[in-house]
């Protein structure tokens, strides 16, 4: 079966310093990956998604990048945190076919 | 441009009652629409999809065109119940969903 995982589940970080948040999943290949920001009173916000290696769509122009230097990775970056930065980070993953998007259990990250 | 409206951010029924959690969208070809559901200490998971025509949990959802709503309804709200939901659109060839920001669902014992 498939799953997906994120790391870490908590973060706290200073303003300026940088940002690692990594996806996998396992149990189908060839995925679309998506990177999620979940804020209170703004819901969901698509932030990155991905239909290939190396292949990444930016949805809202900001402070952060994604990469996917394979398959099943998916990564999250950032060179210098702002405060704004703070949420809730959501991966999901879903097949070509139906679209139905899996998600990981989140990363809370708190920008201090 | 596609957009997805939840009126309601917060919605509060007795349980038994009848539960109805609003979704709008905007967009100008032949959308398809989920609702996600997320309870407590939960991940984020599919509910239902228009396409399937089919009831998860007891909640229903259609899809109107005239009016551009895909209402989630249960005719009796349990506890269990209580959960963020979110509405979402797939635009035609897109591999991406659009979110909107969610309801919050409280079923008052």
């Amino acid at each position: 079966s498939q799953t997906i995982h994120q790391w870490p589940a908590t973060l706290v970080q200073p303003v300026g310093s940088p940002l690692s948040l990594e996806c996998t999943v396992e149990g189908t290949s060839n995925p679309n990956l998506y990177w999620y920001r979940q804020a209170a009173g703004r819901g969901l916000q698509l932030l990155f998604y991905s239909v290939g290696i190396g292949q990444i769509s930016s949805e809202v122009p900001q402070n952060l990048s994604a990469s996917r230097p394979q398959d099943r990775q998916f990564i999250l970056s950032s060179k210098k945190l702002l405060l704004s930065d703070s949420g809730f980070y959501l991966c999901a993953w879903s097949q070509r076919l139906t679209y139905e998007q899996y998600f990981g259990p989140g990363t809370r990250l708190t920008v201090t | 441009a596609q957009r997805v409206t939840q009126p309601e951010k917060l919605l509060s029924v007795f349980k038994g009652a009848p539960v109805e959690l609003k979704c709008n969208y905007s967009y100008s070809g032949s959308p398809e629409l989920f609702w996600y559901v997320q309870y407590s200490r939960q991940r984020l998971q599919l509910l239902l999809r228009h396409i399937s025509r089919e009831s998860i949990k007891g909640f229903t959802a259609d899809l109107n065109k005239g009016e551009t709503s895909f209402h989630l309804k249960k005719p009796f709200a349990q506890e269990e119940d209580s959960a963020m939901y979110y509405c979402a659109l797939r635009g035609t060839g897109a591999n991406n969903l659009f979110f909107g920001t969610g309801t919050r669902l409280t079923v008052i014992p």
